[in-house]
């Protein structure tokens, strides 16, 4: 079994709907959970830091984390055409081990 | 210059090339990694930097040979390469080996 787990996609949704983004994992000493966005022949850039258990948000990006069902998830709202890239998530207890990352398109 | 620096962006190179990428990060931070990125694979963590010290190895051929004279630069050497090598080599630092990472622009390997 994979530690993190993360459906690839690609998921495609049309402009402006709520995306959901999600990975589970099975490694309980997690504490430190991420998500990165990554723009086609680019690095991946930071986009959510979380520590524990709840709710946090930015802008149009929640990022949700359940420890008791090791489950995580970001959430994009009134999705735009640029935020069509790569998720990928991570987690960290002694290293940090990504998810394979889902590949999303906005369609205009 | 801010962030983490990567070059070359693109290298094209033989399986009898030398060649070396070479990351630079400005963020003052003390822990540098190599990451090999290939399609529809999760990141893989090749070698760890803390405190100018390996501390992880994750069994990279040997072909790989990373440097880091300093805690603000980190060197990949290569040589005799395989085409499976053909990747998208990422480097990244973080203030402590406990926190989030940021990453390079990368460098798009191509092993002909």
């Amino acid at each position: 079994q994979k530690e993190v787990e993360q459906d690839p996609g690609p998921l495609s949704v049309p402009e402006g709907a709520i995306v959901s983004l999600n990975c589970t994992y099975s490694n309980s000493a997690f504490q430190y959970f991420m998500w990165y966005r990554q723009y086609s022949r680019k690095g991946p850039e930071l986009l959510m830091y979380t520590y524990s258990s709840g709710n946090k948000e930015d802008g149009r990006f929640t990022a949700q984390v359940d420890k008791s069902s090791k489950y995580i998830s970001l959430f994009i709202r009134d999705s735009q055409p640029s935020d069509s890239a790569t998720y990928l998530c991570a987690m960290r207890a002694q290293k940090l081990v990504f998810g394979q990352g889902t590949r999303l398109t906005i369609n205009p | 210059e801010t962030g983490v620096t990567q070059t070359p962006r693109h290298l094209v190179m033989g399986m009898t090339n030398k060649k070396s990428l070479k990351c630079e990060q400005h963020l003052g931070h003390n822990a540098m990694y190599w990451y090999k990125q290939s399609a529809k694979k999760p990141l893989e963590l090749m070698f760890v930097y803390s405190l100018e010290e390996r501390v992880e190895n994750n069994s990279v051929p040997s072909r790989f040979s990373p440097e880091c004279p300093n805690s603000s630069h980190l060197f990949l050497h290569l040589h005799t390469l395989q085409p499976e090598d053909s990747a998208l080599y990422l480097c990244a630092s973080s203030q402590t080996d406990r926190r989030e990472a940021f990453f390079g622009q990368g460098t798009r390997l191509t092993v002909v």
